[in-house]
């Protein structure tokens, strides 16, 4: 069965600075994709970034972007120039087929 | 575009009630649809996902039951509710007809039972 974990249950960063939050998974699957979401505290699920496991290259988004590491299965999102906006949870989550599992998050606080 | 509802957003209700959570989503034809629940300070634990009418899939055995009686329309059930039941679920959409791809969350229903 595949799992996500992440290792950093809660983080602060000061506005404007960069932050990376962690997240490593576990699967025999070749073929998978990977998110990061945010829920801000209107609960509210909003998608980040999403990596397709087959390309090489890491996603980016504006602020956001990856590190994917296929072969060390660890996926970690850096924000940079970090916004009072971006406080929130972040989740990672791993999905095969219709199969998409959740890790425990991360509490990211942006401090002025 | 699509808009994915869900209702009602906050529902307060007595151990061994009933329960009906609505989702609905607009601007697509057969999309893969889900159901998730999300306990106080956790990640997401799937309960259902249908990909057709009439097509359910359950991943975690319990008290709850899901319908698809509409090609947009996903309903959440029990008969009678437990404690443990209490949290936010969120419905969830992607397109069909090819791999699996980014899921779309709903604003959630924030579930008490008491």
């Amino acid at each position: 069965a595949q799992t996500v974990t992440q290792s950093q249950p809660e983080m602060s960063v000061q506005e404007a600075e960069t932050v990376t939050l962690s997240c490593t998974y576990d699967t025999s699957e070749n073929n998978y994709y990977l998110f990061w979401y945010k829920q801000p505290p209107s609960r509210q699920m909003i998608l980040v970034i999403r990596q397709e496991a087959y390309k090489q290259q890491n996603a980016t988004e504006n602020r956001f972007s990856v590190n994917f590491q296929k072969a060390a299965k660890s996926f970690s999102l850096k924000i940079s120039d970090s916004q009072l906006g971006d406080t929130a949870m972040y989740f990672c989550a791993f999905q095969n087929n219709n199969d998409m599992r959740f890790g425990a998050g991360t509490r990211l606080t942006v401090k002025p | 575009s699509q808009t994915i509802h869900q209702w009602p957003a906050t529902l307060v209700q007595p151990v061994g009630s009933p329960l009906s959570l609505e989702c609905t989503v607009e601007g697509t034809s057969n999309p893969n649809l889900y159901w998730y629940r999300q306990a106080a300070g956790r990640g997401l634990q799937l309960l259902f996902y249908s990909v057709g009418i009439g097509q359910i899939s359950s991943e975690v055995p319990q008290n709850l039951s899901a319908s698809r009686p509409q090609d947009r329309q996903f309903i959440l059930s029990s008969k009678k509710l437990l404690l443990s039941d209490s949290g936010f679920y969120l419905c969830a959409w992607s397109w069909a007809g090819g791999p699996a791809d980014t899921q779309y969350f709903g604003p959630g229903t924030r579930l008490t039972v008491l």
